[in-house]
């Protein structure tokens, strides 16, 4: 069974300042999402992440994805208070009817 | 273009109740997807549909709930009876094709059941 851990569960942020969170997953996968819920709101989609190295970055955040180590990063740059939601990532089976499987969400807070 | 529809919003209704939602898909997605997410935890695949097929229905509970997508379009998902432990947000997602491209949420629909 796929399982998907993400740490921390909570991240207070000083706004300027650079932070990581992470997401690791036990069983091999190709494929690995992440994505933006603000309270309240739906899953909004941010990166998708297909192959071992892949990088993808958009504004301030940067995510990245090593198959070997079975983790993927997401590296903020410069907070600032627009980036306060929760963020979740989801790895995807193998196999012809994969489905995703999310993690629990890494809710980060950005102060001034 | 239009995003995934859900209704309704919101729902309240008491254990043994029945309920049902209903989504409306990006057109031309041929893959649908249910999730339950649990207050402070991410969603959690209950039913995948492509087309009107069922791909994916092992973690439905299905003593209760059942899950249907007519035409290969719209679908309803159905509780009966509810729960106290159903509370949560139901959330229809959909996809172009295959399982390997990004879903697409709707605004998820509600559910306290008291």
């Amino acid at each position: 069974e796929l399982k998907v851990e993400q740490n921390p569960l909570f991240l207070s942020m000083q706004e300027g300042k650079n932070y990581t969170i992470y997401c690791n997953y036990s069983t091999t996968s190709d494929r690995l999402y992440w994505y933006r819920q603000d309270p309240g709101k739906s899953l909004e989609s941010l990166f998708v992440l297909l192959s071992n190295g892949a990088v993808k970055q958009e504004g301030r955040l940067m995510a990245s994805l090593d198959t070997k180590a079975r983790l993927s990063t997401l590296h903020i740059t410069a907070a600032v208070h627009d980036l306060s939601a929760t963020y979740f990532c989801a790895v995807a089976s193998t196999g012809a009817n994969s489905k995703l499987t999310f993690g629990k969400g890494i809710t980060l807070s950005v102060r001034p | 273009e239009a995003g995934v529809a859900q209704s309704p919003r919101y729902k309240i209704i008491e254990k043994r109740q029945s309920v049902a939602f209903w989504c409306n898909p990006i057109s031309g997605h041929a893959t649908l997807y249910w999730y339950q997410q649990i207050l402070g935890q991410g969603p959690k695949l209950l039913i995948q549909f492509q087309n009107n097929g069922v791909v994916d229905d092992s973690q439905l509970p299905k003593d209760r709930f059942s899950a249907e997508r007519l035409k290969g379009v719209d679908s309803t998902l159905k509780i009966q009876p509810a729960k106290l432990e159903d509370s949560a947000v139901y959330l229809c997602a959909s996809g172009p094709k295959t399982p390997s491209e990004t879903q697409y949420f709707g605004p998820g629909t509600r559910l306290l059941v008291l």
